[in-house]
Formats: C-alpha cells, structure tokens, sequence
C-alpha cells in the first residue's frame, strides 16, 4: 500500500458537533481527495487539492470543508455534523490527478447520532 | 462535469465461468480508465487501467477493452476464483479534470 493513512479509523459523534478527519501521505503525490462511501453510491467525491492550499469542490461537498496547509496533510472538516454524513470516509491520493491511479487510504468509519 | 454509469450492480457467477461489468462515460475529454477492485472492509485498489490511444489491456485472467467512440469499456474477468468476490469500480478521468468519477460498483459474487 501507499504510504497514506487516516485518522481517526473510527469515530462516534453526535449531531452539531464539529468533526475533522486528517490523511496524511508520505508519497508527495500532489494530487489528494476525499470520497464518501455509501451503500448504492460508490464513491462520492466531496472535495479535491491539487496542491498546497489550492482545493476545488467535488459532487457532494455541502456541510464539508477542507484545508492543505502542507503537502502530506488534507483535513476534512464537518463544520457540524449531521446524522446524513455517517458514511465511510476514504482519503486517496494521485500524482497526476485525473489521468493516473488513486491511490486509497484505509478509510475512517463515522457514526453520527 | 463527466458522468459514469457501471452496469450491472450486481453480478453472481458460478466458479470458472467469465464475468463482464460493463460503463460507460460522457465527457469525450476523458483518456484515463482504471478499474479498482474492494474486498469487503477494504480500501478499493487498481487491478487493472487503459488508456485513450490504447484499445484493449491483459492481465492474466482480466482483461479491459475501451470503445471510444460508443464511449464504453468494459472488465473481463475469465475463469472467475472465489477470491474475485469483491465490489469492482470503474472510472474515468482526464489529463485537464484533476480528478475521475466513479461508477456506482458491481458486486461480483463467485459461487464456489
């Protein structure tokens, strides 16, 4: 695997409260983005970097927001969360962005009650 | 923006036999076309891609062809293992998006 992780893996929250998912890599690719994953829905782009503090929306990036402050680092923030944002959270990463592979973190499980 | 539809959702095969999984895309600027596989519980990773200029690409028992100009490629799995039970992804991307969509996935199940 990539040298990326995610943290937290897992994680419990209640609805309003803020909550921020860190991917991190080791692999200086310049390219990373953050995917929901739900039943039916595949993979759901919620935002994209494409490099340091240049970030762009994806199809589902309402009640998100991200930063890049660094070049290993994409935090995911819900500014508060709700009940329809429990989903897997995939972080991956790309040197190349649309025209090479993605390379995918472990994923961080999120329960919103 | 580029639109991705995978087909079919779900797919049961009896072991040994072929699967196929089938998309198609949009935007005509797409020229980068990975297939990802996800075991149950684990993060999607690329089996297999193909390229724009290029029309069909092997790997041992998969196999992926790309019609460009219908805009479809497809996933051929032969000689299908229990093993190949997983949740498969296509996607297309392009050199100016910065990034690809996704099919929904196909569930492939192998029947021993």
């Amino acid at each position: 695997d990539a040298g990326i992780t995610q943290s937290p893996r897992h994680k419990v929250t209640e609805t309003g409260t803020p909550v921020t998912l860190r991917c991190h890599q080791t692999e200086n690719h310049r390219y990373m983005y953050w995917y929901r994953q739900d039943p039916g829905h595949g993979l759901r782009l919620i935002h994209y970097s494409y490099g340091v503090k240049d970030t762009d929306k994806g199809e589902v990036s309402d009640g998100y927001s991200v930063s890049r402050s660094k070049t290993e680092d994409f935090l995911l923030t819900l500014e508060s969360a709700t009940s329809s944002q429990t989903s897997v959270y995939f972080c991956a990463i790309s040197e190349l962005g649309g025209e090479e592979t993605q390379y995918f973190g472990p994923g961080t499980r999120l329960l919103v009650l | 923006g580029e639109n991705v539809e995978q087909h079919p959702s779900t797919l049961s095969v009896q072991e040994g036999d072929s699967a196929v999984i089938k998309c198609t895309y949009s935007d005509s600027a797409s020229n980068y076309f990975p297939w990802y596989k996800q075991e149950l519980g684990k993060r999607p990773q690329l089996i297999i891609d193909i390229r724009s200029n290029v029309g069909e690409k092997k790997d041992q028992r998969i196999a992926v062809t790309l019609n460009k100009t219908a805009k479809h490629f497809s996933l051929h799995i032969t000689e299908t293992q229990p093993e190949d039970s997983a949740v498969y992804f296509c996607a297309a991307g392009d050199t100016n998006a910065g990034k690809s969509t996704f099919g929904d996935g196909t569930t492939l199940t192998v029947k021993p």
